[in-house]
């Protein structure tokens, strides 16, 4: 088992640019969650997906980001335009009953 | 507003002794609740889990308690060991299909000394 896999690992882009992360979850796990790390805002929820259907995107910050699941297999969360504030660790995370298995994380920095 | 709260930012603790951490919840919906142990450059790594129909669950040396009267959890460690020095997050979820939307708390710093 690979376990949730994120690329890239790290990430530094000027401000302004598109940002684009993956997440590749767990095989046979039917839900998948992006997370966000911050100093001032600890681990916080950005957007879950339910059998590839976007369920709960409450804590996308703001219109610049989006996310997609074209399958059950990759989700991409994507930053247009980057922002310096930006700058955080964001997890991936799939589940299954009783589980919640995370990612290693892509450490993004804008510049 | 901070519906988890994890009111030690650190805890110090002996090898071979007790870690106690602590972690409240001000959301009576949570249903479900998770510890997480952090290495720094990693990942939550998922580490035991309660759900509300119990008071207590074991796992080797680790053991969660939840209160829910006092809204109230914590994950003990018997015996700590030096390579449990992490952080630790505890998290809570609502279960049902929201059961993977998390609400974490700020996390306890956990050393253990040699």
């Amino acid at each position: 088992d690979a376990g949730v896999i994120q690329s890239p690992r790290h990430e530094v882009t000027e401000m302004g640019q598109e940002v684009t992360l993956r997440c590749k979850p767990i095989s046979g796990h039917n839900s998948l969650f992006w997370y966000r790390q911050t100093m001032m805002r600890g681990l916080e929820l950005l957007i879950y997906f339910n059998n590839n259907v976007p369920i709960d995107d409450s804590g996308m910050p703001e219109d610049r980001f989006s996310a997609k699941m074209p399958n059950a297999s990759f989700s991409t969360l994507k930053i247009q335009p980057s922002e310096p504030r930006d700058s955080a660790v964001y997890f991936c995370a799939s589940i299954r009953p009783g589980t919640i298995y995370f990612g290693e994380g892509s450490w993004l920095t804008v510049v | 507003d901070q519906q988890v709260k994890q009111n030690s930012p650190s805890l110090s603790v002996q090898e071979g002794r007790i870690s106690i951490l602590n972690c409240d919840y001000t959301n009576s919906m949570f249903d479900y609740f998770l510890w997480y142990k952090k290495y720094p450059a990693e990942g939550p790594t998922f580490l035991i889990s309660i759900s509300s129909i119990k008071d207590k669950n074991e796992d080797g040396r680790f053991t969660v308690f939840l209160n829910k009267s006092a809204k109230h959890l914590s994950l003990h460690i018997v015996p700590s060991q030096p390579g449990d020095s992490a952080v630790y997050f505890c998290a809570a979820s609502a279960g049902g299909t929201s059961y993977g939307k998390l609400t974490f708390g700020q996390g306890t710093i956990l050393t253990v000394h040699p």
